[in-house]
């Protein structure tokens, strides 16, 4: 059975600073890794999704990078602020249900301070 | 496309209640999920439907928990009779290519 896990749980940065989130998952055989934003009673907004085949991708100031034989991601967030403040959640696509089943971490609760 | 469209965006009910959650998915998404999201457990995937089919509900808790998807565009999340510890934000979710889009969620209550 895949699991997830975001470490740390919880991140608090001033304004300005560069920060790395981490996921791991247990079962390497995956279809691919998507990282999710989500902002207090909203839902979860898509930031960057990586196939098996692909190593990184990147928006704006995000870069998310994958390495599946060790079972890793990290979302690196260049230059925060304090609109990033969100809960980040990381989730993995198994390969035996390609597009399909996700599994996600418990997230890691972000505050960039002004 | 206006992304994905839960109905309602809340909702009270009264223990042994039926309620129905609705879900228009993303034109052209081939796979609709729905989730359960609480404090205690996060994220959990309920029942999952590729083209209109359900693939896996083993994640639907009891069998006062329904869900159909008639068409393409319309499925429904049904718990009967509902009990105070069904009281959850449920997300329903639509993907292609392997990309999920989430809705905004329908935060239920039940007293």
């Amino acid at each position: 059975k895949q699991e997830v896990t975001q470490i740390p749980a919880a991140l608090s940065v001033p304004e300005g600073e560069n920060l790395v989130l981490n996921c791991s998952f247990t079962d390497s055989a995956i279809y691919n890794l998507q990282w999710f934003r989500q902002d207090p009673g909203k839902g979860l907004t898509s930031l960057l999704l990586i196939q098996s085949s692909q190593r990184e991708q990147t928006s704006g100031r995000l870069n998310a990078s994958l390495d599946k034989s060790s079972g890793r991601s990290t979302l690196y967030i260049a230059a925060s602020q304090p609109g990033d403040s969100a809960t980040y959640l990381c989730a993995v696509d198994g390969v035996e249900t390609s597009g399909s089943r996700l599994t996600f971490g418990e997230g890691t609760q972000l505050t960039v301070n002004p | 496309d206006a992304g994905v469209i839960q109905s309602p965006r809340h909702e009270v009910t009264e223990m042994g209640q039926e309620v129905t959650l609705r879900c228009k998915p993303i034109s052209g998404h081939d796979y609709l999920f729905w989730y359960r999201q609480t404090m205690m457990r996060g994220l959990e995937l309920l029942i999952y439907f590729n083209n209109n089919v359900p693939i896996d509900d083993s994640g639907m808790p009891e069998d006062r928990f329904s869900a159909k998807m008639p068409n393409a565009s319309f499925s429904t999340l049904k718990i009967q009779p509902s009990e105070p510890r069904d009281s959850a934000v449920y997300f329903c979710a639509s993907s292609r290519l392997g990309q999920a889009f989430f809705g905004q969620g329908t935060r239920l209550t039940v007293v």
